[in-house]
């Protein structure tokens, strides 16, 4: 069964910290991995990713994936208050077009 | 601004009763999907849409109805409601006429069955 895992499943910090998320899959027919940001109500976009070792980047955000070892990480450098969200990643794979969701990453930046 | 409604935003309904939840959609897009988040859960794929009258089971299914009689319209019909359809329901779509991955949600529908 194909799935998504994200760790940790829940994250405290204090602003100006740096955090890293992370997102294991186990899919047949990969095509990309996605990340999204869910404050209080729907999910928004964030970054594809398709390509190994490729760095998305926005902002203070940025992302990388290693389909060897099929997996990818989230990272957030000088957190603020406003990062405070549950963070998606998705997995697109090639078998029809719809996306399997991990259950998210809470994260919470305190002042 | 992906140009979704939902609607309505908040029901409260009794078990058993029929609900029917419509996603509404300005700019012709072909992909429209519903999917429910439940603590603990995350995002969970109902059935999507890939065009009129073309639909298809995502992983939870079950007890769940939709149609696609336009391209604007995608709606999910919970035919007898249960306690455990209790959920926040989020429509989405795809912007791009090719399937690419990246979806936009609507608001969300706020569902208690009691």
């Amino acid at each position: 069964e194909d799935k998504v895992v994200q760790s940790p499943l829940s994250l405290v910090v204090h602003e100006g910290d740096t955090v890293t998320l992370n997102c294991s899959y186990e899919v047949t027919n990969f095509r990309s991995l996605l990340w999204y940001k869910q404050e209080k109500k729907a999910p928004t976009f964030l970054f594809m990713l398709t390509s190994s070792g490729i760095e998305k980047k926005s902002g203070r955000l940025s992302s990388i994936l290693d389909k060897k070892e099929l997996f990818s990480i989230l990272n957030i450098t000088a957190t603020q208050t406003g990062d405070s969200a549950v963070y998606l990643c998705a997995v697109d794979w090639g078998g029809s077009e719809k996306l399997v969701f991990g259950k998210g990453t809470k994260l919470t930046v305190n002042p | 601004d992906a140009g979704i409604t939902q609607s309505p935003r908040h029901k409260v309904t009794e078990t058993g009763t029929p609900v029917t939840l419509r996603c509404h959609q300005t700019e012709n897009h072909r992909y429209m999907y519903w999917y429910r988040q439940d603590p603990g859960h995350g995002l969970r794929l109902i059935h999507y849409s890939y065009g009129v009258k073309d639909t298809d089971k995502g992983e939870v299914s079950d007890g769940y109805s939709v149609s696609r009689s336009k391209t604007e319209d995608f709606l999910l019909t919970l035919e007898s409601a249960t306690s455990s359809q209790t959920s926040v329901y989020f429509c989405a779509i795809t912007q791009d006429r090719t399937y690419t991955g990246e979806l936009f949600f609507g608001e969300g529908s706020r569902l208690t069955v009691l």
